[in-house]
């Protein structure tokens, strides 16, 4: 069936570090995949999407870019700010099915 | 001109009430979602609706009932709280089924 992996966290980096968040998929269709961004105690909002094979999705200076020959959609970052510490969900959905979301990889970025 | 709205933000109950949680968008979108987030922040699907019939029920107990009176809203009745059922709870909507979602803020319940 449909499924999403991510790499677990929680992850800590110091400001201005790299971030390369991992996610894989597994699908029977032709998905588009997503990367979801949550800030404490708020609700999941969209950071970005790419819904065919080598798009790159960016925004707020993340970048993430669909490989159907790795199934791959990791996420990254150049460089973190502290304000980027959140929780993050990569997600995958087919038209007409179910949306699938990772189990979340929580960020820390201290200054 | 929020595009989910969902209330209450807090909700603290005994075991054993009857509670709702409310949610509204205004988005136009045909379908609405209930899902919900334990402690460890994953989220699991309990419930969804397109143009107000129930799609998905992801064996949720019966306990849970969405009720949806129009295209724009979805809420979910609870009987019997539990202290299992601590935990933040979502609501969704999207234009169809697979699409990118837009959520609302969240309503934590805590049981006591």
């Amino acid at each position: 069936g449909d499924s999403v992996t991510q790499m677990e966290g929680p992850v800590t980096l110091s400001e201005e570090a790299f971030l390369t968040i991992n996610c894989t998929y597994t699908a029977t269709g032709y998905p588009s995949l997503f990367w979801y961004v949550q800030y404490p105690g708020e609700g999941l909002q969209l950071l970005l999407k790419a819904t065919k094979a080598d798009d790159k999705g960016s925004n707020k200076g993340f970048e993430a870019t669909y490989r159907k020959e790795t199934t791959s959609f990791h996420l990254e970052k150049g460089s973190v700010q502290v304000s980027d510490s959140a929780v993050y969900f990569c997600a995958l959905s087919v038209p007409g099915n179910q949306f699938y979301f990772g189990t979340g990889t929580s960020l820390t970025v201290i200054p | 001109d929020t595009a989910v709205s969902q209330t209450p933000k807090y909700l603290v109950t005994q075991m054993g009430n009857d509670k709702s949680i409310k949610c509204e968008q205004n988005l136009g979108h045909d379908t609405m979602y209930w899902y919900k987030q334990d402690s460890k922040k994953f989220l699991k699907i309990m419930f969804s609706y397109n143009n107000k019939e129930l799609i998905i029920n992801e064996t949720v107990p019966n306990r849970f009932s969405p009720k949806s009176p129009d295209k724009a809203h979805l809420n979910l009745h609870i009987n019997s709280l539990e202290l299992g059922d601590s935990a933040v709870y979502f609501c969704a909507s999207s234009q169809d089924r697979g699409y990118g979602y837009t959520f609302g803020s969240g309503t934590r319940l805590t049981v006591v």
